[in-house]
């Protein structure tokens, strides 16, 4: 079956504007989490939805960005007013549900560039 | 600040050594150790969730170990081949539901 779909895989922007990423997760998957790898750094959490529980938005950065998720499925990541410390690449991962023995399917995440 | 910590940062070894490479996290609050590989322009793939201390995990020919009263992982790769370079990412889980990443261990195997 289809695996963790990201859109877009790159994108450059200039400093100042909002972008938005999207994530498709595996269907049936009722956990979706964000994650984020900047140069020299190992993968951040950014934000965890299970269900319809309120998101754990506990590692995002700033105020800056929101996630969304939909009908329980796909999942919108908004950074506004970009900076270039935003520039990193973006993944999107999805487990069948949040037990700790279960592994997260990554999608191939959105190289984000901010100039 | 949760602390995963993997050595060596990047190892190079010849086609058919055999290596391995380790993984430290905290001994409390432990939950799961996860193992990802990581190829170039490829999504992360889960090797191997491990829970129980002592657990043995093997795929082909690689294998994990796992020790979670001294907080260690250890990877170990047989007969490398060219395939297997790659980032192999350890993750912690501790009783919140995310993953606290180390920063990995990139691997070339030259042929």
């Amino acid at each position: 079956g289809a695996g963790v779909s990201q859109s877009p895989s790159n994108k450059v922007t200039e400093k100042g504007k909002d972008v938005e990423l999207r994530c498709d997760p595996i269907s049936g998957h009722t956990a979706l989490y964000w994650y984020r790898q900047s140069l020299g750094q190992g993968l951040e959490f950014l934000i965890y939805f299970q269900g319809n529980s309120a998101p754990d938005k506990s590692g995002l950065p700033s105020d800056r960005f929101s996630a969304e998720r939909t009908g329980g499925s796909v999942s919108t990541l908004t950074i506004q007013r970009t900076q270039q410390e935003d520039s990193a690449v973006y993944l999107c991962a999805s487990s069948l549900g949040g037990a700790s023995y279960q592994p997260q399917h990554f999608g191939d995440g959105t190289r984000l560039s901010i100039l | 600040i949760l602390n995963v910590e993997q050595s060596p940062q990047s190892l190079h070894v010849q086609e058919g050594d055999s290596t391995n490479f380790t993984c430290s996290f905290p001994s409390s609050n432990f939950y799961a150790l996860h193992w990802y590989r990581w190829e170039t322009a490829k999504s992360p793939e889960a090797l191997f969730v491990m829970t129980l201390n002592g657990d043995e995990k093997k795929k082909g020919r690689i294998s994990a170990t796992l020790n979670t009263k001294e907080g260690y992982s250890y990877l170990y790769i047989k007969g490398s081949q060219p395939e297997d370079s790659a980032t192999y990412l350890c993750a912690f889980r501790g009783s919140n539901y995310k993953l606290t990443f180390g920063k990995g261990t990139l691997l070339t195997v030259n042929p």
